[in-house]
């Protein structure tokens, strides 16, 4: 159990559009989706947290209006990089939890972005 | 909030040496602690787990110890393989899942050398 989803694994996108990742939990309800940002060799960097049907908690020094956030459901919570420029290249990776502990935190695939 | 250390960042080991992380943890209340490990491009997956009523769990290669009093947690692999090369998160939180949110280590590279 405990299987989440990410799409896309990959994308480029042009400098000043806007690309919007999904994560999806599988097999339970995830009552918070987690957002990172990872940069090569580095730790995970928490962007934002968020509960389903409530507003996203972003971490300080992230953009709310750039990185917009959406919980609407117990299984999919997707976020959009909004005119997005190079420097916002990253590799970014969701985790989900629900309430049912045993399952802990699992993560998804993960979206290695390119902005060109 | 909590501060989670990781130690080393990196380590080299000879095929079938013992590899062991350290990690510490600075607020008391945190109870639940995985290990993941993240190949490279790939989604950190979850190896091992301790809850703060444990004070040691094994799983096959694999062992993690905890001592809540000095509030820190080691990761140890033995008979170690290069497809265990990796790099390999700790992480404290206060529940296992639900609203807590996980506090992180800097990740540590391990490298096994065949």
């Amino acid at each position: 159990g405990a299987v989440v989803s990410q799409h896309p694994s990959w994308v480029i996108c042009k400098s000043g559009t806007s690309v919007k990742i999904e994560c999806r939990s599988l097999d339970f309800q995830a009552t918070t989706m987690f957002w990172y940002r990872q940069f090569p060799k580095q730790s995970l960097m928490l962007m934002a947290t968020s509960n389903e049907g409530s507003k996203a908690t972003y971490e300080q020094g992230v953009e709310k209006d750039k990185f917009l956030i959406n919980h609407a459901s117990l299984t999919l919570s997707t976020l959009t990089v909004t005119s997005a420029h190079p420097e916002d290249s990253s590799f970014y990776i969701c985790s989900a939890s629900g309430q049912n502990t045993n399952y802990g935190y699992t993560f998804g695939s993960g979206t290695r972005l390119t902005v060109v | 909030g909590e501060n989670v250390e990781q130690h080393p960042s990196t380590l080299s080991v000879q095929e079938g040496d013992s590899a062991v992380i350290k990690c510490t943890y600075s607020d008391s209340a945190s109870n639940y602690f995985p290990w993941y490990k993240q190949e490279l491009g790939k989604r950190p997956q979850l190896i091992i787990d301790i809850r703060s009523n444990v004070g040691e769990k094994k799983d096959q290669r694999i062992a993690v110890t905890l001592n809540k009093t000095a509030k820190h947690f080691s990761l140890h692999i033995t008979e170690t393989q290069p497809e265990d090369s990796a790099v390999y998160f700790c992480a404290a939180s206060q529940s296992a899942g639900g609203s807590y949110i996980p506090t992180f280590g800097r990740g540590t590279s391990l490298i096994v050398h065949p």
